[in-house]
């Protein structure tokens, strides 16, 4: 069975900076694109960014870019979303997921945590 | 960036209605489009990829079609379990973009 297990959320004060796990088991974690993906709350899907499957390569969107990093460990089936120099509006519930092979929607995803950014 | 508009924004439908949601790109995403179902309080969930397959376990009542900019998905007897916010969302290019959700609700 797939399962994605989202940790690392919480109470951060603006400017702040907190990391995000997914652990991940059930596939073979080293041959899929994983991405994460926000949801404000009360609001809309919104896509935060993916990394490859040997974690070369990674894309952001263009609200996270140079705050977040995204990374991957093999090894341990987890991943990794550091977010730095929070906001308010990044506020939300993270949701990490697996892209599908050999298409690119959102197969499977994990419960989500939240991240919540005030003073 | 791609943008996807959806309509209606809500919809409110009975049971065993057709019901019938919309979705566009603002340029082609020739089939790459997906659909998403989520409740309250729980993660998305895929019904549909690529604009008109239906995801293993999916019931068949859930169809989508279209390609290019214009792609709807359609339930074609509403059922209790149905009343959530559905999602498409494009994966022909980066940045990935969502439309902006459709509540279906009880009539």
């Amino acid at each position: 069975e797939v399962q994605l297990l989202e940790s690392g959320g919480g109470l951060v004060q603006p400017g702040g900076s907190l990391r995000l796990s997914c652990a991940v088991s059930g596939f073979t974690f080293s041959s899929y694109t994983m991405s994460w993906v926000r949801q404000a709350p009360g609001k809309g899907l919104e896509w935060v960014s993916s990394i490859s499957a040997n974690g070369a390569s990674t894309d952001y969107a263009d609200s996270v870019k140079g705050r977040f990093t995204f990374s991957r460990d093999n090894s341990k089936n987890t991943l990794y979303l550091q977010m730095s120099n929070l906001r308010v509006d990044d506020t939300a519930v993270y949701y990490c997921a697996r892209t599908a092979l050999p298409v690119g929607h959102f197969d499977s995803w994990g419960q989500g945590t939240l991240v919540t950014v005030s003073s | 960036d791609i943008q996807m508009t959806q309509s209606p924004s809500t919809l409110s439908a009975s049971v065993g209605d057709r019901v019938t949601i919309t979705c566009r790109a603002s340029q082609s995403v020739s089939s790459w489009l997906a659909w998403y179902q989520q409740k309250p309080g729980k993660a998305p969930k895929i019904l549909i990829y690529k604009a008109s397959n239906l995801e293993s376990g999916v019931p068949s009542r859930f169809s989508g079609s279209g390609s290019g900019t214009e792609f709807t998905l359609t339930i074609s007897s509403l059922q209790p379990d149905d009343f959530a916010t559905y999602y498409c969302q494009e994966y022909k290019i980066y940045p990935l973009t969502f439309g902006g959700g459709t509540k279906v609700e009880i009539k």
